[in-house]
């Protein structure tokens, strides 16, 4: 149980195109998702929070206008980087937890690994 | 703020030998602390968890961890390393808003 899916796993693009990355849960309703951030031989960087149904909270330095976030229902949550330069090909990975779970601990999505020509 | 200090950007250690890789938290309160593992190009596994009660921690792979409060520590050990064992690990902990708070990691290269 608790698996967390995201899709896709992989996407190269041009720059100045847009780019969506889903995050699913599969097996749980997922009230609060985050999105971490995480170039290559470095950790992983909180950028946003999401709650089901509310507007996201995203961490000091992150472009809420670059990297939009949408959690419109309690098992998905998207990442869409706009207007994607190279700058922003990094690793990106999605959490989920759920109140129904165990409380304190998250669960992580494989990574979706963007790459902007 | 919650935060995790993971001292050794690297350790290489031979299979078989023993491991601990060191962790340390700065955190107000009980911190709910975590040890994932992350192969290359891959995402993380959890290895293992605290949040109360027995300070010493059994995990999956045979790792395991002991929260010493008065260290303000939560490294995590393995009696013999294998090969595979070779990845990135992260110390992290829970922050105020449930989200993580990762430490920089510490790769763990096995020498044969």
């Amino acid at each position: 149980g608790a698996v967390v899916s995201q899709h896709p796993s992989r996407v190269i693009c041009k720059s100045g195109t847009s780019v969506k990355i889903e995050c699913r849960s599969l097996d749980f309703q997922a009230t609060t998702m985050f999105w971490y951030r995480q170039f290559p031989k470095q950790s992983l960087m909180l950028m946003a929070t999401s709650n089901e149904g509310s507007k996201a909270t995203y961490e000091q330095g992150v472009e809420k206008d670059k990297f939009l976030i949408n959690h419109a229902s309690l098992t998905l949550s998207t990442l869409t980087v706009t207007s994607a330069h190279p700058e922003d090909s990094s690793f990106y990975i999605c959490s989920a937890r759920s109140g129904d779970l165990s409380y304190n601990e998250q669960f992580f999505g494989p990574g979706t690994r963007l790459t902007v020509l | 703020a919650q935060s995790v200090t993971q001292p050794d950007i690297h350790i290489t250690v031979s299979e078989g030998a023993s491991l601990e890789l060191r962790c340390n938290y700065s955190y107000g309160a009980t911190p709910y602390l975590f040890w994932y593992v992350q192969s290359p190009g891959q995402g993380l596994q959890l290895l293992l968890k605290y949040f109360s009660g027995d300070t010493l921690v059994q995990g999956i792979k045979g790792f395991e961890a002991e929260f010493k409060r008065s260290q303000s520590s939560f490294n995590l050990r393995k009696p013999s390393v294998h090969w595979s064992d070779a990845a990135e690990y992260f110390c992290a902990v829970r922050g105020n808003n449930n989200d993580m708070r990762f430490g920089a990691g510490t790769r763990l290269t096995v020498k044969p």
